[in-house]
């Protein structure tokens, strides 16, 4: 089992610059989840989906910020343009349906993001 | 808006038992209680869930009072690779059940 797969590792961007952070589920999981954690506001829920359906948002920042499903096995969050408050540590994450009562999510290694 | 409150640090040595307690007064009532453990440069990894009374598996414990304004990990005989961040991960009823993590505890085990 190859967990939660995201890429890339690292970015290193310009402010106005657009960003696409991508994320692979671990097979067979139908929930779907995008955390920011920075030092400052630790770790933030941007979106969550299930069956590749967005069913929270509400934590997305701002417009600048969007995200997709189009399949079962892909994620993209997108920032358009980035800000250097943008910069921070992106993670994805999984979990096989319990119902949204089961938090045993499963975590990628995360995207750290860096706009100048 | 108080959502949830962990310390923010604490020390231990080798061996000892920890309690890491997080305060969670407006939790959704039929959501669980997750918590996670987070190294540096990883992603938080799952720890133990509970929904009330105790919970345990092979790592840590998981004590949950009746009212559920609170839960408390306990790792029992801590060793030097406990050391971590510990996020507790709740559903606020006050906000429409949203998932909040707490701020983490870091905790340092000391040989």
């Amino acid at each position: 089992d190859a967990g939660v797969i995201q890429s890339p590792r690292h970015e290193v961007t310009e402010m106005g610059q657009e960003v696409t952070l991508r994320c692979k589920p671990i097979s067979g999981h139908d929930y779907l989840f995008w955390y920011r954690q920075t030092m400052m506001r630790g770790l933030e829920l941007l979106i969550y989906f299930n069956n590749n359906v967005p069913i929270d948002d509400s934590g997305m920042p701002e417009d600048r910020f969007s995200a997709k499903m189009p399949n079962a096995s892909f994620s993209t969050l997108k920032i358009q343009p980035s800000e250097p408050r943008d910069s921070a540590v992106y993670f994805c994450a999984s979990s096989l349906s319990a119902g949204p009562r089961n938090y045993e999510q499963y975590f990628g290694p995360g995207t750290r993001l860096t706009v100048t | 808006l108080a959502k949830t409150t962990q310390p923010i640090s604490m020390d231990s040595y080798e061996g000892q038992e920890v309690n890491i307690t997080c305060s969670h007064n407006n939790i959704a009532t039929n959501d669980y209680i997750t918590w996670y453990q987070q190294f540096p440069s990883q992603g938080p990894r799952f720890i133990i869930q509970g929904y009330k009374t105790k919970v345990t598996n092979e790592v840590a414990s998981l004590f949950i009072p009746a009212d559920r304004k609170s839960s408390t990990l306990s790792l029992p005989r801590v060793s030097l690779s406990d050391t971590a961040v510990y996020y507790c991960l709740v559903a606020i009823y006050n906000q429409g059940g949203k998932l909040i993590f707490g701020q983490g505890t870091e905790l340092s085990v000391k040989p």
